[in-house]
């Protein structure tokens, strides 16, 4: 069946580039979704990604997808404190299957 | 703000008792999604429901049931619960039935304690 994998927790300092891991088993995914877990808030969508695509740009975020590979990934630039969240990635297929998330990344942003 | 609302925020309750969640989507969404989110299993899908009927169903309990009203809004009824209920729940909508490019947006959940 459909499974994502993350790794459970990442620290960077301040000012350093984070880098989120994500693979995923389905090949049939045709959209890739990061979306952001702020503490005793609900999950807010960062950016996502079509299968037919190799890399996203948006501002201090990059997205880049090795679809052989079934691996995604999320580059944050210049890492704030701010930045400091639960980071979910997400696959959706097609049909009438809704989103598969992973358990997501903790990011702890160290000043 | 997404535009979703969830009440209660906080949900304390006995063993073997029942609650009611409440989910109110976006202005304009049809679909309603609801998850749990706990530490072990991360975010469960549990139901989906678009324009008051179901659509997807995934690892939702027996005890535990959904409907969508005619006004949109969705409840999530669980019952007998247990101590392993205790959780986050998400609420979610978005305008397609449950298309590939759907883009969901989520409420703050309802935190469930059960004692």
């Amino acid at each position: 069946g459909e499974d994502v994998e993350q790794s459970l927790f990442l620290s960077v300092r301040e000012g350093d580039s984070s880098v989120i891991n994500c693979t995923y088993t389905d090949s049939s995914s045709t959209y890739l979704y990061w979306y952001k877990q702020e503490p005793g808030a609900g999950l807010q969508l960062l950016t996502y990604i079509f299968s037919n695509m190799d890399m996203k740009q948006d501002q201090r975020l990059t997205v880049l997808l090795n679809k052989k590979d079934k691996h995604l990934s999320l580059r944050i630039a210049d890492t704030q404190t701010g930045d400091s969240a639960i980071y979910f990635c997400a696959e959706g297929t097609s049909g009438n299957t809704p989103l598969v998330f992973g358990k997501g990344t903790r990011l702890s942003v160290i000043a | 703000d997404s535009g979703v609302t969830q009440t209660p925020k906080h949900l304390i309750t006995a063993t073997g008792q029942r609650v009611t969640l409440r989910c109110s989507p976006r202005s304009g969404d049809l679909s309603v999604y609801w998850y749990q989110q706990s530490l072990d299993q991360g975010l469960q899908f549990l139901i989906q429901y678009y324009n008051g009927e179901e659509r997807a169903k995934g690892n939702i309990l027996e005890r535990f049931s959904a409907q969508q009203f005619p006004d949109l809004h969705s409840e999530l009824n669980l019952s007998s619960l247990e101590l392993g209920d205790s959780a986050l729940y998400f609420c979610a909508s978005s305008g397609l039935v449950a298309a590939t490019n759907e883009k969901l947006f989520f409420g703050s959940g309802t935190q469930l304690s059960v004692l």
